[in-house]
């Protein structure tokens, strides 16, 4: 079974400007989770994907924004890129059971962004 | 809201040597609780985890025991090795419907000399 991949590996971008992260998720994953891991930090819940809708998000503004296609891979896209989000950008997939339950949360390697 | 609080880092340790990481937690009702460790470049990987009171988890030599009375999950190894080196992080996940973040601590980078 394939593990969750991400792409690109590393990326820089010029302040201002868009950026576009992609994660395909494990085999018989349904739900996509984004982390953002700043330098020297744990890595900080952005949103998560079910069902191609978001279905749960922490304290980032609406310029992250993502979309979950039909086969389950996953989007990151962040406008009017600050310094601040230099990071490593983590996903993570899942699969959301009944009642709610989810199983075999599955990270992949990352995307490390620097803005400069 | 949901906190993790992990020691300081970094630790150096001498191969074989006991290892030692605390992890105290702030959460309503009763989380799950999660060990990560990150090699460098990676991504992170599940270490070990416990679903509720006086669980013990365990994986590759590591233990931690879900301790409610003191909101502990400390991470033991009884003689680390050099390819231990890393970044471990403790995490929690409230349990049921509907919450599906995890919530990190900081993390403690762990490196082990010859």
């Amino acid at each position: 079974e394939t593990g969750v991949t991400q792409s690109p590996t590393h990326l820089i971008k010029t302040r201002g400007q868009q950026v576009t992260l992609r994660c395909s998720s494990q085999s018989g994953h349904n739900t996509v989770s984004w982390y953002q891991q700043a330098l020297g930090q744990g890595p900080q819940f952005i949103f998560q994907y079910y069902r191609e809708e978001e279905n749960g998000r922490g304290n980032f503004p609406p310029r992250f924004s993502g979309l979950q296609f039909p086969n389950y891979s996953s989007e990151l896209n962040v406008n009017a890129l600050e310094l601040d989000d230099s990071a490593l950008y983590l996903c993570a997939s899942s699969f959301l059971g009944g009642q709610g339950a989810l199983y075999g949360y599955t990270f992949g390697s990352g995307t490390r962004l620097t803005v400069v | 809201g949901n906190s993790v609080t992990q020691m300081e880092g970094p630790v150096t340790l001498s191969e074989e040597a006991f290892l030692t990481i605390n992890c105290t937690y702030t959460a309503t009702g009763y989380p799950s609780l999660f060990w990560y460790v990150q090699y460098p470049g990676e991504g992170l990987q599940l270490l070990l985890k416990a679903t509720k009171a006086d669980d013990k988890g365990s994986n590759k030599g590591f233990e931690a025991t879900y301790r409610k009375e003191t909101t502990s999950f400390h991470l033991e190894k009884g003689s680390v090795q050099v390819s231990d080196s890393a970044v471990y992080f403790c995490a929690l996940k409230n349990p049921g419907a509907g919450s599906y973040q995890l919530t990190f601590g900081k993390g403690t980078k762990l490196s082990v000399i010859p």
